[in-house]
């Protein structure tokens, strides 16, 4: 099935680094998601973006929904041990239907 | 709110036989539910998605007849694995979502082994 093509797909960084990882797509999407996935458990959402250009932060997370609706970032600042896990970059088709990212694995050194 | 659970977390069984996983949802009515297989390092792959009361609808390339899939309550969908073998070893998650809303909150997961 259609698949968004995410990278990087993995990095290892030290703690108090920024992170930013991106998101592309042959389609449009009207809606894109940021999820973590904690090793063993399903995905938590982080970010939602509705608009075209929209940019919107949930604390050190900062994500923005690109302007031909083919492409979105996440960007993590100040890393901390607990972000350490895979982010996946999802976007809605249709209604309800998810199309996720490959992922991004995350790796921080303390 | 909105919490999802899986039942078992995890599940070991023998080539041939078939498996049954629940999906629930705790604190809401979830019209939706969604069936997700991630294999190891992989992403995520929709299965099949099932509204409550009707058939569930499959992705392409998923056999129907092999992962059987009931939602007949507002709070509870099944996935029953039917003739397991190894290569469907994998972490099924599943989803839910309330009417109207496209959010989808998932499940922690049930990571199934084949021998």
């Amino acid at each position: 099935g259609q698949q968004l093509n995410q990278s990087p797909q993995s990095m290892f960084i030290q703690e108090g680094e920024d992170v930013s990882m991106n998101c592309t797509s042959s389609s449009i999407f009207n809606t894109w998601l940021w999820y973590k996935q904690d090793p063993g458990e399903g995905p938590v959402l982080l970010i939602a973006l509705y608009k075209a250009g929209e940019l919107t932060s949930n604390g050190r997370l900062t994500a923005q929904f690109g302007i031909t609706r083919k492409d979105s970032f996440l960007n993590i600042s100040a890393s901390i041990p607990s972000d350490v896990g895979i982010y996946f970059c999802a976007g809605l088709q249709g209604a309800q239907k998810l199309v996720f990212g490959q992922g991004t694995r995350l790796t921080i050194n303390p | 709110g909105a919490v999802v659970s899986q039942h078992p977390s995890w599940v070991i069984c023998k080539s041939g036989t078939s498996v049954k996983i629940e999906c629930r949802s705790l604190d809401f009515q979830a019209t939706t539910m969604f069936w997700y297989r991630q294999f190891p390092k992989q992403s995520l792959m929709l299965m099949a998605t099932s509204n409550e009361g009707s058939k569930a609808t499959y992705e392409q390339g998923v056999e129907k007849d092999k992962f059987l899939i009931n939602h007949a309550s507002l709070t509870l969908s099944t996935l029953t694995v039917t003739s397991a073998h190894p290569e469907d070893s994998s972490f099924y998650i599943c989803s839910a979502s309330e009417v109207g809303i496209y959010e989808q909150y998932f499940g922690p997961g049930t990571r199934l082994t084949v021998t």
